[in-house]
């Protein structure tokens, strides 16, 4: 157990239809990342944060996926006018910044999009 | 640009060793990490490797790093079923942003 939940584990979807998804790392996370998995690849970065300010986003991150971490504590990652190619794994990473950079992955939001 | 690969499969019997292989493109890399996904699982950090470093070892993994070559690898000593899973080679360089790579998938034959 990594200390990271996410919620829902899976989200079925129709095309269109928004959907939001939440990330409750452990406190002693500052930072926190996003990152997509989709089948047979490895994760790909979307954004991170350090405490509340978000200070990458990928070009992954159309203008349709807007994430907030309001307290610098849980975040959310929210889709528009879902495709059938956001598909994915949708995955929440919590760090302790100024260390090694050792990440520890929570298991994820399944978003299925029909 | 930023570019991590790995073979796609290996398969080895119960007892024996398993290497998998890593290569990637950036040179400023900081540290270098292996992950292991079980299947229906999350991604569990196994070990990691500072770029200053050419060698870890933890209990059965030994990781080699060859800087020159941009080349990773690990080693399992001992292979048991229980390390049959997709394991990934991921780079950072200073952000704590990761680059994976595809996942070299180890199918452990009893």
């Amino acid at each position: 157990d990594t200390g990271v939940s996410q919620n829902p584990r899976h989200k079925i979807t129709k095309r269109g239809q928004n959907v939001t998804f939440r990330c409750d790392p452990i406190s002693e996370h500052n930072r926190l990342y996003w990152y997509r998995q989709t089948l047979g690849q490895g994760p790909e970065f979307l954004t991170y944060f350090q405490n509340e300010a978000q200070l990458e986003k990928s070009r992954l991150l159309s203008d349709r996926f807007s994430a907030e971490r309001p307290k610098g504590s849980f975040s959310t990652l929210e889709i528009q006018r879902t495709e059938q190619g956001d598909s994915a794994m949708y995955l929440c990473v919590g760090e302790i910044a100024g260390g090694s950079y050792e990440q520890y992955f929570g298991p994820g939001t399944r978003l299925t999009v029909t | 640009g930023e570019d991590v690969e790995q073979s796609l499969f290996l398969s080895v019997r119960e007892g024996d060793s398993s290497v998998i292989n890593c290569t990637y493109t950036d040179s400023s890399s900081t540290y270098l990490y292996w992950y292991k996904q079980e299947p229906g699982a999350g991604l569990q950090l196994l070990t990691y490797i500072f770029s200053n470093m050419d060698m870890k070892q933890d209990q059965r993994l030994t990781v080699l790093l060859n800087k020159k070559d941009k080349h990773l690898s690990l080693r399992i000593a001992d292979t048991q079923t229980g390390d049959s899973a997709i394991y990934f080679c991921a780079e950072t360089i200073n952000t704590g942003k990761l680059i994976f790579g595809q996942g070299t998938t180890l199918q452990v034959k009893p």
